[in-house]
């Protein structure tokens, strides 16, 4: 198994770009999530799914969308960057939403906004 | 609310002594603990977690962690470190599902251990 897998490692946006985040595991989890970390404030969940076709908000999902048409896929949109988004993003799964359940982490994204 | 603390920014050892990274938590209910580490540039790794059963945890790589709901902690202890074991500790408790809760991890601050030769 690949895990959990983020793409891209690094990106440098310009502020008012837009781009997408991609996830994806290959474990048939059902609960998905998406947290940035940034230095001195931890992990911040910005949004989450239980399962396919299913999303909500987190802790900070300003500036962000999220879709989950698929089990694997949990892609995380920037509509209009803004250098507040420079930080580090990661993806995380779990086989449910049960607090009994490990999460499991992609190893990240580097995202710069100038 | 649940609340997990790491009162320790900073753990320094020798390799080859025992360490111990701190957590002491604070939840509802019965208390599902985990650790995870965070080695430079990397993803977060889980180590371990307890559930039920046993105080002593054992995880990855030698670590192992004591419950005691006493004290409400869940210390993370390796009887001899390494210096490959230097990284980014975060003893974390997942919330409750539902009624407004995410499922999300509540990390403490997280410890970085240093372990020099």
């Amino acid at each position: 198994n690949a895990g959990v897998t983020q793409t891209p490692k690094f990106q440098v946006l310009k502020t008012g770009q837009s781009m997408t985040l991609q996830c994806a595991q290959d474990m048939n989890h059902e609960y998905m999530s998406w947290y940035r970390q940034d230095p001195g404030m931890g992990l911040r969940l910005i949004h989450y799914s239980v399962g396919a076709g299913i999303t909500d908000q987190g802790e900070v999902p300003n500036g962000y969308n999220v879709s989950r048409s698929t089990t694997e896929d949990f892609p995380l949109r920037l509509l209009s960057a803004a250098p507040s988004q420079t930080s580090v993003y990661f993806c995380a799964s779990s086989y449910q939403a049960s607090r009994r359940n490990e999460q499991f982490f992609g190893p990240g994204t580097r995202l710069t906004v100038l | 609310a649940q609340s997990v603390a790491q009162p320790e920014d900073q753990v320094n050892v020798a390799e080859g002594n025992p360490l111990t990274v701190k957590c002491t938590y604070s939840v509802s209910g019965n208390p599902y603990l985990f650790w995870y580490v965070q080695y430079p540039n990397r993803g977060l790794q889980f180590l371990l977690k307890y559930i039920t059963g046993d105080n002593l945890v054992k995880g990855s790589y030698g670590f192992e962690a004591e419950f005691n709901k006493s004290q409400t902690s869940f210390h993370l202890k390796k009887p001899s470190a390494l210096v490959s074991d230097s990284a980014l500790y975060f003893c974390a408790v997942r919330d409750t599902p539902g009624s407004g809760n995410t499922g999300k991890l509540i990390f403490g601050q997280g410890t970085t251990l240093q372990v020099k030769p």
